[in-house]
């Protein structure tokens, strides 16, 4: 089915450890976005991409850094994994038209 | 900057009744999206509905509508015939128009929608 992949669903870290999450879309679309999920707090935009080879910084890019080296592709990374970090990870895409964002999945990350 | 608030943290509904969802948002833009989106258990992000701003008509998908009121930067969700699958928290979201910029989403902080069979 078209949409949105992430990998991995679910991951436990330690503390210093470094990890990247991967997110694959097949809808062809040029943006793709990177949120954090926290209790009580909502959806907050850490990295996001307007087209290949592109990124930017979003609303708590701290601790994060992003490739997108390929068009279908937006890899999160974290190079040094805090506890503050545990959260779980929303990838988004979206055309350049003003349709809905398609969202992945999801991955729960626990820093330990 | 642009916000948007979601007043009722949690709400509750009777299977087969009816129930909205209140969001306000803020913005100086009047070229623009807003969205409803439910997240279930699943954790998974769903989208219920979409209005562009400069459509009058307020937007329907099957027992989901909104309305959409521009002047006063309100945009609800009215969820008809409830059942117990809408059990989920329900997020409004805004997202700027127009081609060239990142039309990022600002999001509410959500709903907690309960259905009580």
């Amino acid at each position: 089915n078209a949409g949105v992949t992430q990998t991995p669903k679910f991951r436990v870290l330690k503390t210093g450890q470094s990890m990247t999450l991967l997110c694959a879309q097949d809808m062809n679309h040029e943006y793709m976005y990177w949120y954090r999920q926290d209790p009580g707090m909502g959806l907050r935009l850490i990295h996001y991409s307007v087209g290949e080879g592109t990124t930017a910084k979003g609303e708590v890019p701290d601790g994060y850094n992003v490739s997108r080296l390929k068009k279908q592709n937006f890899l999160l990374g974290l190079e040094s994994a805090a506890p503050s970090q545990t959260s779980v990870y929303f990838c988004a895409s979206r055309s350049d038209r003003g349709d809905g964002y398609t969202f992945g999945s999801g991955t729960r990350l626990t820093v330990v | 900057a642009q916000t948007v608030t979601q007043s009722q943290p949690e709400m509750s509904v009777q299977e087969a009744e009816t129930v909205t969802l209140s969001c306000t948002y803020d913005t100086s833009e009047s070229d623009y999206y807003l969205f409803w989106y439910k997240q279930p258990p699943s954790r998974q992000m769903i989208l219920v509905i979409r209005q562009e701003a400069y459509k009058q008509q307020n937007a329907t998908e099957n027992r989901f509508s909104v309305n959409f009121q521009k002047a006063a930067k309100s945009f609800s969700l009215k969820i008809s015939d409830s059942q117990l699958g809408d059990a989920a928290m329900y997020f409004c979201a805004y997202s700027q128009g127009g081609y060239g910029n990142n039309r990022k989403l600002i999001w509410g902080l959500g709903t907690s929608l309960a259905v009580n069979p």
